[in-house]
């Protein structure tokens, strides 16, 4: 697989608690896309970065990407409960055009 | 905001049956994509398609599957004879340029298989 995982599978905070959510993966990337699913429903896109990028931001949102360790992070800050949802991490790889989405990680935000 | 929309949002048919899922693409974008989502499990790249041809497709596109853009707006999955397995949410997908853009999902087709 070319998917690494996404951990933790499952994240439990409080509102207003920050929530950090990884993910791997295992060869060279064009970029990385972050999306959130509410339950059963479609994905919304929230970021995406690129192989020469190390950092973005949206409002409450940072990722990061370290192509070293083939590795990223996204972080939410003064989570809601709003964001309960799931977060997909998914690599467009080199010379590639499709997604390879990982398990996610299934936030609730208990207020 | 342009968005990428989907019909029908729920689809049961009977095991054998062919079905169309439907997909309006962000009008200016020149790549589109299907995936699907099992339930509880993580989603799964089946077919791109650029120029009006297959550019990309997964080991799950099988002979059963086909995509068509008959307009210039309109793209569409058929299923020829569904399958209890194909029981899943289909998501479509566009984006403006090959791998290197975002790709903006429609809410997606739940089809339920009987």
């Amino acid at each position: 697989s070319q998917q690494g995982e996404e951990d933790p599978q499952a994240l439990s905070i409080q509102e207003g608690e920050n929530a950090t959510m990884n993910c791997s993966y295992k060869t060279s990337i064009n970029n990385l896309q972050w999306y959130r699913q509410n339950s059963g429903r479609g994905l919304v896109h929230l970021i995406l970065i690129r192989s020469n990028e190390r950092e973005k931001h949206s409002g409450r949102l940072r990722v990061t990407l370290d192509t070293s360790k083939k590795s990223s992070s996204l972080l939410i800050t003064a989570s809601r409960a709003a964001d309960t949802a799931s977060y997909f991490c998914a690599t467009v790889y080199q010379g590639a055009q499709k997604l390879v989405f990982g398990q996610g990680t299934r936030l609730t935000i208990n207020p | 905001e342009p968005e990428v929309t989907q019909t029908p949002s729920h689809q049961v048919t009977q095991m054998g049956q062919e079905v169309i899922l439907r997909c309006v693409p962000i009008s200016n974008h020149l790549y589109f994509y299907w995936y699907r989502q099992i339930l509880g499990q993580k989603v799964e790249f089946l077919v791109s398609f650029y120029n009006n041809e297959i550019s990309e497709k997964s080991e799950i596109f099988d002979d059963q599957f086909s995509v068509e853009r008959p307009d210039g707006s309109n793209f569409t999955l058929k299923i020829r004879s569904t399958k209890l397995e194909d029981s899943a949410m289909y998501f479509c997908a566009s984006c403006r340029d090959r791998g290197l853009e975002t790709q903006y999902f429609g809410p997606g087709t739940r089809l339920l298989v009987l």
